[in-house]
């Protein structure tokens, strides 16, 4: 079975501009959550879509979005790119039932910002 | 929101000793509390979890306690390998799952030959 798949692995963007990352969960996952990691500040929750909702939001600026498709694959974009949005973006999918909660991580998104 | 308070930041320990890592957290309502083990360069993985209504959870040489009543809980590694070695993440939620998990900042557990 394949696991969470995260594209592209590595992005070098300019400040002031847009990026799109993009997550596959496991096959019959419907949840998809995104972290930011730095080294600084660890991993830190940025939202969680379910169904094509958005279900919780971390503490992020506005720009900071994401989306969920039908196919329960996943977008996130960051707008008016900053030096300190450079990290390491993984996105994390389960079956969010009662009995089954446990989280995979993809390999994550490496973005530099320049 | 909820904090995670995690330490140490680094552990070094010789083979074979064991190791323990201990992490707080902050709100009551919290009820899932995840461990994972991230190596150099890749993904985090999950290697243990507990919830609110179980004080112990054993696997093989991890182990998981919480205590509710003071808000910590702590990851018990015996008999350490050299690929132990890694960054351990706690975690909690108040979710009952893995959305909307606060990680601590990490330990960085390195074990001696």
């Amino acid at each position: 079975k394949a696991g969470v798949t995260q594209t592209p692995r590595y992005l070098i963007k300019t400040r002031g501009q847009q990026v799109t990352l993009s997550c596959s969960p496991i096959s019959g996952h419907r949840s998809v959550s995104w972290y930011q990691q730095t080294p600084g500040q660890g991993l830190q929750f940025l939202f969680e879509y379910f169904s094509e909702t958005q279900r919780n939001k971390g503490n992020f600026p506005g720009r900071f979005s994401g989306r969920q498709f039908s196919n329960s694959r996943s977008e996130m974009n960051v707008s008016t790119l900053e030096l300190g949005d450079s990290a390491l973006y993984l996105c994390a999918s389960s079956f969010q039932t009662a009995l089954n909660t446990e989280a995979f991580f993809g390999q994550g998104t490496r973005l530099t910002v320049v | 929101g909820e904090n995670v308070e995690q330490h140490p930041s680094t552990l070094s320990v010789q083979e074979g000793d064991s190791a323990v890592i201990k992490c707080t957290y902050s709100d009551s309502a919290s009820n899932y509390f995840p461990w994972y083990k991230q190596e150099l360069g890749k993904r985090p993985q999950l290697i243990i979890d507990i919830r609110s209504n179980v004080g112990e959870k054993k696997d093989q040489r991890i182990a998981v306690t919480l205590n509710k009543t003071a808000k910590h809980f702590s990851l018990h590694i015996t008999e350490t390998q050299p690929e132990d070695s890694a960054v351990y993440f706690c975690a909690a939620s108040a979710k009952g799952g893995a959305d909307g998990l606060t990680f601590g900042k990490g330990t960085h557990l390195i074990i001696q030959p």
